[in-house]
């Protein structure tokens, strides 16, 4: 089983901090990727990565980077932290750089960052 | 653009129905569509995929079809659990791109 994991269930913090989010999988994956998740916005991509040290923005890139130094681990890390990013962050893998549509795209179990 | 609605946006059904949800695509030039379901304050979990050459897709007591011309995917429950309560959100990855369009997601409710 795939197994994607996320160092946070639950995350509050300061305006202004810098803030990471980690996220590991286990299964070799060439891709992964960020989303946030809003009531009444859905799911939205921040950014993915498609290979080490490989990124690409998503629809909402503005306030995020992202890090990924090892295949397995892909970080999302918000520079200052404001209050329109308390979300609930979502961490995604999938196989192949070949393709990256082709195939289904694994969670964590998500993290709900909370900024005050 | 490529718009994905889910329609009801939610259900509540007896114990041991069979049910349908649907989901519906604007653009049928999709590379494939993924059913999620995903339990409150928690993750997503990847139910089923089906590629833009497959009709359908089963996995236990689910099963989910794919009308590309029509523009509509179903995802069938048999036999519904308790268990199966959940938000269940359809995904396209169209042709052009590699971002996946989401639906806003069907509440579903099994009574016990």
């Amino acid at each position: 089983d795939v197994k994607v994991t996320q160092s946070s269930r639950y995350l509050v913090k300061r305006t202004g901090e810098k803030v990471f989010l980690e996220c590991v999988q286990d299964m070799d994956h060439e891709n992964m990727f960020w989303y946030r998740q809003d009531p009444g916005l859905g799911l939205r991509l921040i950014y993915f990565s498609y290979d080490v040290k490989m990124k690409e923005k998503g629809d909402i890139p503005e306030g995020y980077s992202v890090s990924r130094e090892k295949k397995e681990r892909f970080s999302l890390i918000l520079e200052s932290a404001s209050t329109n990013q308390t979300s609930m962050y979502l961490c995604a893998s999938s196989l192949s750089n070949s393709d990256i549509r082709r195939y289904e795209q694994y969670f964590g179990p998500g993290t709900r960052l909370t900024v005050t | 653009k490529q718009e994905v609605t889910q329609i009801p946006a939610a259900l509540s059904v007896p114990e041991g129905e069979n049910l349908v949800l649907n989901c519906s695509f604007t653009d049928s030039a999709i590379y494939n569509l993924q059913w999620f379901r995903q339990d409150p304050g928690k993750g997503l979990t990847s139910l089923l995929l089906i590629q833009s050459s497959q009709r359908e897709q089963t996995s236990g007591r689910l099963n989910a079809s794919l009308d590309k011309s029509s523009g509509r995917s179903t995802l069938y429950i048999a036999a519904s659990q308790p268990g199966d309560s959940a938000t269940y959100l359809c995904a396209v990855m169209p042709w052009s791109n590699y971002q996946l369009i989401w639906g806003a997601g069907t509440k579903l409710i099994i009574k016990p």
